[in-house]
């Protein structure tokens, strides 16, 4: 089975630091590009950074910069997240997910087709 | 970082109606855009790529449309499992950047 899992969530302190992972079955997991993706409770989805097959090329959102480093283990089919200098504002359901990474004439476009059931940070006091 | 606005932000309306959202970028984006649907509790799920593209497995009453900076997501005839949450996503440029979503609710 096609599956995703994330794992590494909880409670951590405004400043702290986390690490999320997610663990990949059932397909080549170095053939796709991942990608992480945010919710915060009752509120809609933020992409948050993404990576290449191999790693050599990652993005992340604004706000993120300089604090969350998204990696891969090719030979563990895992993708992982380390969040630090964490704040109240980090506070969501993180999913990790596949991109189908289509081109068609030379543009590449996202479609996220796999995804996990989400880790929940709480960024807390 | 690209804007992106649905509209409605919410809807209601009855099994068998058409439904139509819509989405516009604050800058154009060609056609790299994606549509999702989550249903409360779940996941995002793929339903249509490169703005008109339907993912596998989806069915043929979901359709897409748009260039540019105007997009919309069709569902022809709605049916029960189609009460959700429905986002848009840009993939023109970094950062990647969702709509802020529509629920469709049941009238």
């Amino acid at each position: 089975e096609v599956q995703l899992v994330e794992s590494g969530g909880g409670l951590a302190q405004p400043g702290g630091s986390l690490r999320l992972s997610c663990a990949a079955s059932g397909f080549s997991f170095s053939s796709y590009w991942l990608t992480w993706v945010r919710q915060a409770p009752g509120k809609g989805l933020e992409w948050v950074a993404n990576i290449k097959q191999d790693g050599s090329e990652k993005s992340y959102l604004d706000s993120v910069k300089g604090r969350f480093t998204i990696s891969r283990d090719n030979a563990k089919n895992t993708l992982f997240l380390e969040m630090s200098s964490l704040r109240v504002d980090d506070t969501a359901l993180y999913f990790c997910a596949r991109d189908r990474d289509i081109y068609r004439s030379g543009v590449h476009y996202d479609a996220f087709d796999i995804w996990g059931q989400g880790t929940m940070v709480t960024v807390s006091s | 970082a690209i804007q992106m606005t649905q509209s409605p932000s919410s809807l209601s309306a009855s099994v068998g109606d058409r439904v139509t959202i819509t989405c516009r970028a604050s800058q154009g984006i060609r056609n790299e855009l994606g549509w999702y649907q989550q249903k409360p509790g779940k996941a995002p799920k793929l339903l249509i790529y490169a703005a008109s593209s339907v993912q596998g497995g989806v069915p043929s009453r979901f359709s897409g449309s748009g260039s540019g900076t105007f997009f919309t997501l069709t569902i022809s005839s709605l049916q029960p499992e189609d009460f959700a949450t429905y986002y848009c996503l840009q993939d023109y440029i970094y950062p990647r950047t969702f709509g802020q979503g529509t629920k469709v609710e049941i009238k």
